[in-house]
């Protein structure tokens, strides 16, 4: 039961575009495409984001999206806005009734 | 509104037992599946355990198995987290979270306050 691999940390000036990778491998991410992503404000319980890979929750603004290639699930945030600077968890289904996060990517608006 | 409330959180010495509960309201309880994460101080999302809606499947992580018990209560719309043994490890914040889809694919769609549990001498 390995955690997903983030990056630890992802910074991006307002406006710009930064994208966060979760990289697990053929028995969660890689086999199940559903993955879904979290973002969580100190103090603060964790907020979906993404679901079901690329999907947006209502009231989820749309410069969130979410994508996967083999083993890799991407959560891109487009026009970085200072209330996004959060950590940011992605899931994913491990097989055997068992669930894993990824370890965390703290994102900072500079 | 959907609303999850743990509690039952605390210090507790290492070795000794707590049993955490959510209390959830705002929605069918009996038609969910239901998970514990927890996060250690300044640490990340991990996963504990999950439920199925009846009650009839349960899993845990390797870290908790045989030491910690997840259970629910339909009728009273409750969630509890039965923890034994309990290690320095387990010093954490447990939320529990509202759990869409299936067997082998869903996401947490609400999510409590969380409860803090801290394990020390």
């Amino acid at each position: 039961q390995s955690a997903l691999t983030q990056p630890a940390s992802v910074s991006g000036s307002p406006g710009q575009s930064i994208t966060i990778s979760c990289t697990g491998t053929s028995s969660d991410v890689g086999s199940y495409n559903l993955v879904s992503w979290y973002q969580q404000h100190p103090g603060k319980a964790p907020k979906l984001i993404i679901c079901e890979g690329s999907k947006r929750p209502s009231g989820v603004s749309n410069r969130f999206s979410g994508s996967k290639s083999d083993n890799t699930a991407s959560l891109t945030i487009s026009g970085l806005q200072a209330e996004d600077e959060a950590d940011y968890y992605c899931c994913s289904y491990a097989g055997g009734g068992i669930w894993v996060f990824g370890g965390g990517t703290k994102v900072t608006v500079l | 509104q959907v609303q999850l409330v743990e509690s039952g959180g605390g210090v507790v010495q290492p070795g000794r037992s707590l049993r955490l509960s959510c209390a959830a309201s705002g929605f069918t309880f009996s038609g969910f599946g239901m998970h514990w994460v927890r996060q250690a101080p300044g640490k990340g999302l991990e996963w504990v355990a999950v439920i199925w809606y009846d009650g009839s499947k349960k899993f845990y992580a390797d870290s908790v198995k045989g030491r910690f018990t997840i259970s629910r209560d339909n009728s009273k719309n409750t969630l509890y987290l039965q923890m034994n043994s309990l290690r320095a490890d387990d010093t954490a914040v447990y939320y529990c979270a509202r759990f869409i889809g299936g067997d082998n694919s869903g996401y947490y769609d609400y999510w409590g306050q969380g409860t803090m549990v801290t394990v020390s001498s």
